[in-house]
C-alpha cells in the first residue's frame, strides 16, 4: 500500500521559532509538493520538488524553505514562524510518468503557532 | 496561469439521492488531466476519479462519474446513490501533462442527510 507519511498529525510552536514539518514517501516518486490548506482558500502550493536537491518555489513561498536530500524525504521550514502560519500542511508525491498520475497525499499537519 | 473555480462552497443531499458537484477550470493548453479528490473528516486527501482531456469519453468510478464538457471547461463530479460516507469536502485539481503540480479549487464541502 502506497504511503506518504507526515511526522506530526498535531504542531503548536511559539512567534519566531524554526519549524521543520517532515514528509516521506515509500513510492520512489521522484515529485514531491508542499502545500498549505485554509478554510475558504483550498490548496495553495508552497514549494515543490522534482528531483533530490531540487526545488520550486510555488505560489505562496515566502516565509517558507524546503530540503531535499533524500529522494523519499521532503522537508518544509518556517524559518521563523509567525501567526499567519497557522494552517493545515499537505505533504503529496507523484510519480512524473504521464501528467495523469495522481498525486498522493500525507494526513496533513494542523500547525498552531502562538 | 492556470485557475479552477468551484462555484458551490456547500452542499448537501439526502441519502440515496443523486448530487452534482460543478468545476470550471481556465488554461490555453490541449492536452491536461482533470481530477476530483475527496477529504473526508479524517483529513487524507484521495482520489476519486480523473479524466484525460483527449479522451471524449466520461470517467465513471461505481457510484461516481463526471461531466467533462471541453470546449465549456466544465468538469462536474456526479455522486449516486449517496451514502453517509460521501460526506467530505471535495476538491477539483488540474495539471498539464508532464512534470507539473496539482492546481486546486477551493473545495465543496457535501454534507449527506440521513
Amino acid at each position: 500500500d502506497v504511503k506518504v507519511t507526515q511526522s506530526s498529525r498535531y504542531l503548536v510552536k511559539r512567534t519566531g521559532e524554526k519549524v521543520f514539518l517532515e514528509c516521506v514517501q515509500d513510492m520512489d516518486h521522484e515529485n514531491m509538493f508542499w502545500y498549505r490548506q485554509d478554510p475558504g482558500l483550498g490548496l495553495r502550493l508552497i514549494y515543490f520538488s522534482y528531483d533530490v536537491k531540487m526545488k520550486e518555489k510555488g505560489d505562496i513561498p515566502e516565509g517558507y524553505s524546503v530540503s531535499r536530500e533524500k529522494k523519499e524525504r521532503f522537508s518544509l521550514i518556517l524559518e521563523s514562524a509567525s501567526t499567519n502560519q497557522t494552517s493545515m500542511y499537505l505533504c503529496a508525491s507523484s510519480n512524473p510518468r504521464g501528467g495523469g498520475t495522481e498525486a498522493f497525499f500525507g494526513q496533513g499537519t494542523r500547525l498552531t503557532v502562538v | 496561469a492556470q485557475t479552477v473555480t468551484q462555484s458551490q462552497p456547500e452542499m448537501s443531499v439526502q441519502e440515496a439521492e443523486t448530487v452534482t458537484l460543478s468545476c470550471t477550470y481556465d488554461t490555453s493548453e490541449n492536452n491536461y488531466y482533470l481530477f476530483w479528490y475527496k477529504q473526508p473528516p479524517s483529513r487524507q486527501m484521495i482520489l476519486v476519479i480523473r479524466q484525460e482531456a483527449y479522451k471524449q469519453q466520461n470517467a465513471t468510478e461505481n457510484r461516481f462519474s463526471v461531466n467533462f464538457q471541453k470546449a465549456a471547461k466544465s468538469f462536474s463530479l456526479k455522486i449516486s446513490d449517496s451514502q453517509l460516507g460521501d460526506t467530505a469536502m471535495y476538491f477539483c485539481a488540474f495539471r498539464h501533462s508532464g512534470n507539473t503540480p496539482l492546481v486546486f479549487g477551493k473545495g465543496t464541502r457535501l454534507s449527506v442527510i440521513a
